[in-house]
């Protein structure tokens, strides 16, 4: 099955600097790629998505990646602030109806 | 839009019980995704139920179940509660053809 590897577990910026997660998945039939941000006692919230026939995709300080050849995807988020500051799940899925894989998690830190 | 709604938010049980969760999903929503989500296993998904029917299922014992009402709400069930069974349980809806999925707060189970 589809298995999602996550780097780094964790990471720490000075508020203003980029902040970048990298995620690879196994399944070349994977087309949906998420990204969650999940704030302490609170459920996943979804910060941008990318699917299999797109490159990249911005939006506004958050852009992802996708190289399909060698099933990587990243998220890149720029002049980080402090509200930045929370575990960021990757995930991966086949199809609307498959279940979504999560990577572990990167815990960001964005030191004011 | 009112976003996904999970009752109860906190659960203590012991280690023997039974217990029910609830999830209402976005309205007009028809796919209901349940996850668990641990320190140590990260977020696993456990089932997704679409138009009362389950379509995928993840690799959980036989003591996780669910359903789906007509009215899309989503229910699981987990029996003959363990202490490993200690998690928060997300709940997420998607339009049924689409990929998005939204989360809601979480209920969290500790089992003693």
């Amino acid at each position: 099955g589809e298995n999602v590897e996550q780097h780094p577990s964790t990471l720490s910026v000075q508020e203003g600097d980029s902040a970048v997660i990298k995620c690879t998945y196994s399944d070349s039939a994977s087309n949906y790629f998420p990204w969650y941000k999940q704030e302490l006692g609170k459920g996943p919230q979804l910060i941008i998505d990318i699917r299999s026939n797109v490159g990249e995709k911005k939006d506004q300080r958050i852009a992802v990646t996708l190289n399909k050849t060698a099933k990587h995807f990243s998220l890149h988020i720029t002049e980080t602030q402090p509200e930045d500051s929370a575990v960021y799940f990757c995930a991966a899925s086949k199809a609307s109806y498959d279940k979504v894989i999560f990577g572990p998690g990167t815990s960001l830190s964005v030191i004011p | 839009k009112a976003g996904v709604t999970q009752t109860p938010r906190y659960l203590i049980k012991t280690r023997g019980q039974q217990v029910t969760l609830s999830c209402s999903p976005i309205s007009g929503h028809r796919s209901v995704s349940w996850y668990q989500q641990t320190p140590g296993q990260g977020l696993q998904f456990l089932f997704e139920y679409f138009s009362e029917t389950q379509r995928n299922k993840g690799n959980f014992p036989g003591r996780f179940s669910g359903r789906q009402f007509s009215n899309s709400r989503s229910e699981m069930n987990v029996s003959t509660l363990e202490l490993g069974d200690s998690a928060l349980y997300l709940c997420a809806s998607s339009a049924g053809n689409s990929d998005t999925q939204y989360f809601g707060p979480g209920t969290r189970l500790t089992v003693l």
